[in-house]
């Protein structure tokens, strides 16, 4: 069955406390995974998308990686600002789309 | 650009009732996609089209449901009968190609009593 993981549910780390998340999947045919952040009572906000096995993308304190089972979101000194629910997604085959229950992650000053 | 906009942003209405959802993605985005994100289940694709044809509705989860987009700058997501297992939040979402990024409106937060 194809399926989109993420771990752990939930994260909380001092500012500063580099850590990463991790974002598994069982699809056929993979087309792109996207990575998304998502702040209480509003819609996901992209971040990345990555294409290929060994791609890798940067964004201030943001660095998504992909293997060809898993992805990482590295996140390095993040500050109280970084706290949010982090959503991957999986796009694969004809187009289906399949989004992860999510990493809430909290970062305290 | 304003963005994809949603509306109404809360919604709450009795069981048997009809709801209409609405949105208006961002100009020139070909694909429009609707979803819905609920504790349990997280965020589920329900329907999405492409220049106004609908292309996957394998989501919809009942007969229920209905979305429609009339043309390239409006879509309905419709609800009739609403039940109390329909609340969640819905998502509508655009982007210009189908493997490119998917911005996401604010959402309209649905609570069917």
């Amino acid at each position: 069955e194809d399926q989109v993981t993420q771990s752990p549910e939930a994260l909380r780390l001092q500012e500063g406390e580099s850590s990463s998340l991790n974002c598994s999947y069982t699809v056929s045919g993979l087309r792109g995974l996207f990575w998304y952040r998502q702040d209480p009572g509003k819609g996901p906000e992209f971040l990345f998308t990555l294409y290929s096995a060994g791609e890798e993308k940067e964004k201030e304190r943001l660095k998504a990686t992909l293997t060809k089972k898993e992805s990482f979101l590295h996140i390095t000194a993040p500050k109280p600002e970084d706290s949010a629910t982090y959503l991957c997604a999986v796009q694969y085959n004809n187009n289906d789309m399949r989004f992860g229950a999510g990493t809430r992650l909290t970062v305290k000053p | 650009d304003a963005g994809v906009i949603q509306s109404p942003r809360h919604e709450v209405t009795e069981m048997g009732q009809e709801v209409t959802l609405r949105c208006k993605p961002i100009s020139g985005h070909d694909y429009l996609f609707w979803y819905r994100q609920t504790m349990m289940r997280g965020l589920e694709l329900l329907i999405y089209f492409n220049n106004n044809v609908p292309i996957d509705d394998s989501g919809m989860p009942e007969d229920r449901f209905s979305a429609k987009m009339p043309n390239a700058s409006f879509s309905t997501l419709k609800i009739q009968p609403s039940e109390p297992r329909d609340s969640a939040v819905y998502f509508c979402a655009s982007s210009p190609r189908i493997s490119e990024t998917q911005y996401f409106g604010p959402g309209t937060r649905l609570l069917v009593l």
